[in-house]
């Protein structure tokens, strides 16, 4: 089946702009997770969702980084007012439920200029 | 909090001979998982294997293995047979086994840069 996808792969912004970075994870999994990657660096966690609800929202890094799944299948990770260092690759991944491995999609770049 | 090292910035072998690659965490959670995905130029994260730190045999997929030492906190990667294909970014990572809170997520070290030489 069709693995998780992300859109857009690549979106550059200018400070002070607002983006919103979509997820689809694969059909019938109930956890999806959202990580940030900075450039040398390994993926750090952001949110988790279990369903449509955030169950651990403690990576956000600031109040400018929100999430929301409302149909418990795609999410969309918002970014207020981008800064020159929220520029990262932004991964999500989705797993089948909470213990069970998790798979990743292919990521957006984003540059905030 | 738990926390994941890879002390190999980068490594290289030769096409066809084996590599090993280096991990070691730290947790004072008796029961987790580890993980080795590879994150080849495409950025997308493959996972290449899995190991739950309540068994005690080592995890194998094919041409990898890993050494499991779960007194010294130690999980290593060994490729067999290099192949080209094999070259990306290899990153080691800890999820707890504990249901809510924070341990749903992957912990991540900071990775090896594995290049294959033909």
């Amino acid at each position: 089946g069709a693995g998780v996808s992300q859109t857009p792969s690549n979106k550059v912004t200018e400070k002070g702009k607002y983006v919103e970075l979509r997820c689809d994870p694969i059909s019938g999994h109930t956890a999806l997770y959202w990580y940030r990657q900075s450039l040398g660096q390994g993926p750090e966690f952001l949110i988790y969702f279990q369903g449509t609800g955030a169950a651990d929202d403690s990576g956000l890094p600031n109040d400018r980084f929100f999430a929301v799944r409302p149909e418990g299948s795609v999410s969309t990770l918002k970014i207020q007012r981008t800064e020159r260092g929220d520029s990262a690759v932004y991964l999500c991944a989705s797993s089948r439920d909470f213990q069970e491995t998790q798979y990743f999609g292919p990521g957006t770049r984003l540059l905030v200029l | 909090a738990q926390t994941v090292t890879q002390s190999q910035p980068e490594m290289s072998v030769q096409e066809a001979e084996t590599v090993t690659l280096s991990c070691t965490y730290d947790t004072s959670e008796s029961d987790y998982y580890l993980f080795w995905y590879k994150q080849p130029p495409s950025r997308q994260m493959i996972l290449v294997i899995r190991q739950e730190a309540y068994k005690q045999q080592n995890a194998t997929e094919n041409r990898f293995s890993v050494n499991f030492q779960k007194a010294a906190k130690s999980f290593s990667l060994k490729i067999s047979d290099s192949q080209l294909g094999d070259a990306a970014m290899y990153f080691c990572a800890y999820r707890s086994a504990l249901r809510g809170g924070s341990q749903g997520n992957l912990i991540f070290g900071k990775g090896t840069k594995l290049s294959v030489k033909p």
